[in-house]
């Protein structure tokens, strides 16, 4: 385990409901990302909360809403997706003061497929 | 913009060979460069990451990197491949840019170890 804990596992929606994704770290970390990773692509990275700020959004469509109500929390909420989302989606965290070489610790994403 | 390449989207080994997964960088300043693992239906684990000055890097199941500066390279190796090292790898680089750090994935390369 590396203390990066996602919610559900798997997830199965259609294009009309609303659903959200859990991330939780224990590692006391700061900021916390969530990527997308879909079948031959490279990892997209979404979101980036920063000191529970929000300092990325790489132009993720509206339908995808995150939220971080504190350090340790991270939801991806859901709504009116597409096919083309199903995808893995990764939670990530880390510890950030200043240019430092810190690793980030990933969840074990989840499998999302909309139907 | 800072980013990583992987050229080879599969690497085939046999058992007790030693293997190569290839990783080239472009970066603006010093380069902070890493080695991500993922195995099926799993998140990204943490193997390696390059610090100043040490151009060898050992890291986690015997592998290690090589950070080369003038070849802007910074491949994966390890001496005797394991069949339980198949998975797919990824090397990554911190970009620092507006003001916060995240990771730049590349697109990964498959490792296959046969016996």
């Amino acid at each position: 385990e590396t203390g990066v804990t996602q919610t559900p596992r798997h997830l199965v929606m259609g294009m009309t409901n609303k659903k959200s994704l859990k991330c939780e770290q224990h590692l006391g970390h700061n900021a916390m990302y969530w990527y997308k990773q879909s079948a031959k692509k490279p990892l997209e990275l979404m979101f980036v909360y920063n000191f529970k700020e929000q300092t990325e959004n790489n132009s993720v469509p509206s339908r995808f809403s995150p939220e971080c109500p504190n350090s340790s929390h991270l939801f991806l909420h859901l709504h009116t997706l597409q096919p083309e989302d199903s995808a893995l989606y990764l939670c990530a965290s880390s510890q950030e003061t200043g240019r430092t070489n810190t690793e980030a610790f990933f969840g074990q994403g989840t499998r999302l497929t909309v139907v | 913009a800072q980013s990583v390449a992987q050229p080879e989207d599969q690497v085939n080994v046999a058992e007790g060979n030693p293997l190569t997964v290839k990783c080239t960088y472009s970066v603006s300043g010093n380069p902070y460069l890493f080695w991500y693992v993922q195995y099926p239906n799993r998140g990204l684990q943490f193997l390696l990451k390059y610090i100043t000055g040490d151009n060898l890097v050992k890291g986690s199941y015997g592998f290690e990197a090589e950070f080369n500066k003038s070849q802007t390279s910074f491949h994966l190796k390890k001496p005797s491949a394991l069949v339980s090292d198949s998975a797919l790898y990824f090397c990554a680089v911190r970009d620092f840019s507006g003001g916060y750090n995240k990771l730049i994935f590349g697109a990964g390369t498959r490792l296959a170890v046969h016996p």
